[in-house]
This record gives structure tokens, C-alpha cells and sequence, in this order.
């Protein structure tokens, strides 16, 4: 079975830039699930999807950051305009579905350097 | 506030030796709670579920323990490959999952 796949794998912008990225979740999974990691702390959710509807979308800064997952498959995550504090790894994760056993299929992250 | 708190936050074991970490957490309404282990530059892999309290789960040489608000992981005859950061993760009962900070296991040879 093929893992969560995620591009590209590394980032470097300056402030004010815009930048997106995407990700590939196991076939099947209908939950998809951004996070961010800061350096030295665990992931923080962004956003949760089920199918293509959002289910959690409380700690995403939604003036600087959107994201979509169209048809229910492939999602991407968007920060316009970045910001230093931006700087992090953004770990997509899929699951089969909310309510069941809870493990959860990481990617391999996008590491974001914003300068 | 949800959150979970991991305790120690380092851990130093020689090679051979138990490794115990835990967690404690806080939230309004608790569905499951998952243990992850992360190694450098790669994505968390989950290691088990537990979903209620006094469920315990072995797993290879980890053996988990689910109490009423937190968990014990232990890892017996530790290994150099065992060296990541181990989270725990709470997903309340909004399907939303909580992450702590986690605890840095280095196993020296």
C-alpha cells in the first residue's frame, strides 16, 4: 500500500511570499488532516477534512491561510502572505475514517524556511 | 484548553534497559488516545490505540497502559533504533486530535 505522499519536501521563501503545498493521501482514507510542527513541539492541527467538507478548521490563521481538498483526494495547504513564525514542518496525515480506530498515516512533511 | 503534557521530556536509557515515559491530558470529551513515535525528518507513525481507562496494550517490546487521565508507554530491553521522539495523541470526542510535545528517547549503546 503506497504511504501519504507530500511535495515539495523542503521550502525556502521570503515573508510576504506565497507558497502551496500538496498532498496524496492512502487510497481510500476519507479523513485528510493538516498539521504544522514547530521545531522542539508536537504537530498542531490546521485543518481536518472529511471527504472534501471541513470538519475542524479552528486553529487555522484563515487570514493568511487556506486550504481545499477537491473531490475528496488530493489536498493542498496555502499560506499567502507568509510570515516568519511560518517556518515549520507541515505534516499531512490521512485515516480510513473519523470514529474508528484512531491511527493516523503520516507523510513525510514539507519543511517551510520562511527568511 | 485541551492539551496533553508529556513527562520526562528527555530520556536517556543505556541499551538493554526499560524506557517509561507518560503523558497526562485534559479534555472536554475523551474518544481514544494514540502513541507515536517520530524519527528525524519523517512523519509520525502511529504505534497503538487505547479507548478507555485500564486498557492496557503490548505491543513487541511496548507496553502501554490507558488510565483514567493519561498513559504509561514502556519500551523493555531498549535499542539504539529505538532513539525518536515519542508523542501521545488524544482525539476527543469532535474527532479532533491534540498532540503533546513529546518525549526525546536517546538510547546509548
Amino acid at each position: 500500500e503506497a504511504g501519504v505522499a507530500q511535495s515539495p519536501r523542503y521550502k525556502i521563501i521570503e515573508k510576504r511570499q506565497s507558497v502551496a503545498f500538496w498532498c496524496n493521501p492512502i487510497s481510500g482514507h476519507a479523513t485528510l488532516y493538516w498539521y504544522q510542527q514547530i521545531l522542539g513541539q508536537g504537530p498542531k492541527l490546521l485543518i481536518q477534512f472529511q471527504n472534501n467538507g471541513v470538519v475542524d478548521d479552528s486553529q487555522l490563521p484563515k487570514d493568511r491561510f487556506s486550504a481545499e481538498r477537491l473531490k475528496g483526494v488530493d489536498s493542498t495547504l496555502k499560506i499567502q502572505p507568509a510570515k516568519l513564525e511560518d517556518s515549520a514542518v507541515y505534516l499531512c496525515a490521512s485515516r480510513r475514517t473519523s470514529g474508528q480506530d484512531g491511527e493516523q498515516y503520516f507523510g513525510p512533511g514539507t519543511r517551510l524556511t520562511v527568511t | 484548553e485541551n492539551q496533553v503534557e508529556h513527562s520526562p521530556h528527555f530520556l536517556g536509557p543505556q541499551q538493554g534497559d526499560v524506557a517509561s515515559m507518560s503523558c497526562t491530558y485534559s479534555v472536554s470529551r475523551f474518544n481514544n488516545l494514540q502513541w507515536y513515535r517520530q524519527n528525524t525528518g519523517m512523519g509520525p507513525k502511529h504505534l497503538l490505540s487505547m479507548y478507555s481507562a485500564g486498557y492496557e496494550k503490548q505491543k513487541g517490546r511496548l507496553n502501554a497502559t490507558l488510565l483514567k487521565n493519561g498513559s504509561s508507554l514502556y519500551i523493555t530491553a531498549v535499542q539504539p533504533e529505538d532513539s525518536a521522539t515519542y508523542f501521545c495523541a488524544v482525539e476527543d470526542g469532535g474527532f479532533k486530535t491534540i498532540f503533546g510535545a513529546g518525549t526525546r528517547l536517546f538510547v546509548k549503546a
